[in-house]
């Protein structure tokens, strides 16, 4: 069946520093790649997607991309903030069939220090 | 639109009590699913409505769970003779068609004591 693997968690930077997550699946077919957060007292919220292989998806300094290859989709900012402090999914939907439904990793706290 | 909306947002029930959610979706949202997220793990999916219709249930969803969307419009979610395994927050999210995006709610978070 499809299923979702995410790094460990949590994970403490401080402000500025470089962020990725890593995140793997394994599906039947060609899925599309997401990634949510869930910020404190939230609900869940995409960020951004990649519907397929070599997309890069991104938003609010986030980036991801498709990769068919090593069937993963990292999550990257450059540069993280305070207010990024949330817990982080990485999700995955089939594209074939009526069911759109999710299949979410175990999610990963990130805290940023001032 | 104010989004997907649940209620209640906590509930604190006794063991082998009924209790019953309800999820109010983006209006004109067609379809509706319902997830349970336990602490520590990601949202697992419960059940999913097409309209009026429910066309999944997970293996999760034991003959305790009953969900119904009645006219396509909120949905309800009820746990019969609850455990202490049921403790975990329900999610509800809503989207127009399969390929838009999902929107979710609050969630509620049932506490089985």
């Amino acid at each position: 069946g499809n299923s979702v693997t995410q790094m460990e968690g949590p994970v403490t930077l401080s402000e500025e520093a470089f962020l990725t997550i890593n995140c793997t699946y394994t599906a039947t077919g060609y899925p599309s790649l997401f990634w949510y957060v869930q910020y404190p007292g939230e609900g869940l919220q995409l960020l951004l997607k990649a519907t397929k292989a070599d997309d890069k998806g991104s938003n609010k300094g986030f980036e991801a991309t498709y990769r068919k290859e090593t069937t993963s989709f990292h999550l990257e900012k450059g540069s993280v903030q305070v207010s990024d402090s949330a817990v982080y999914f990485c999700a995955l939907r089939r594209n074939t069939g009526a069911n759109s439904k999710l299949t979410f990793g175990k999610g990963i706290t990130l805290s940023v220090r001032p | 639109d104010t989004g997907v909306s649940q209620d209640p947002r906590h509930k604190i029930t006794k063991r082998g009590q009924n209790v019953t959610f309800r999820c109010d979706p983006i209006s004109e949202h067609n379809r509706l699913y319902w997830y349970r997220q336990t602490l520590g793990q990601g949202p697992e999916f419960l059940t999913y409505f097409q309209n009026e219709a429910q066309l999944e249930k997970s293996r999760l969803l034991s003959d305790r769970f009953s969900a119904e969307r009645p006219k396509g419009s909120f949905s309800t979610l009820e746990i019969q003779r609850t455990e202490q395994g049921d403790s975990a927050m329900y999610l509800c999210a809503s989207s127009w068609d399969s390929v838009t995006e999902a929107f979710f709610g609050q969630g509620t978070r049932l506490t089985v004591v």
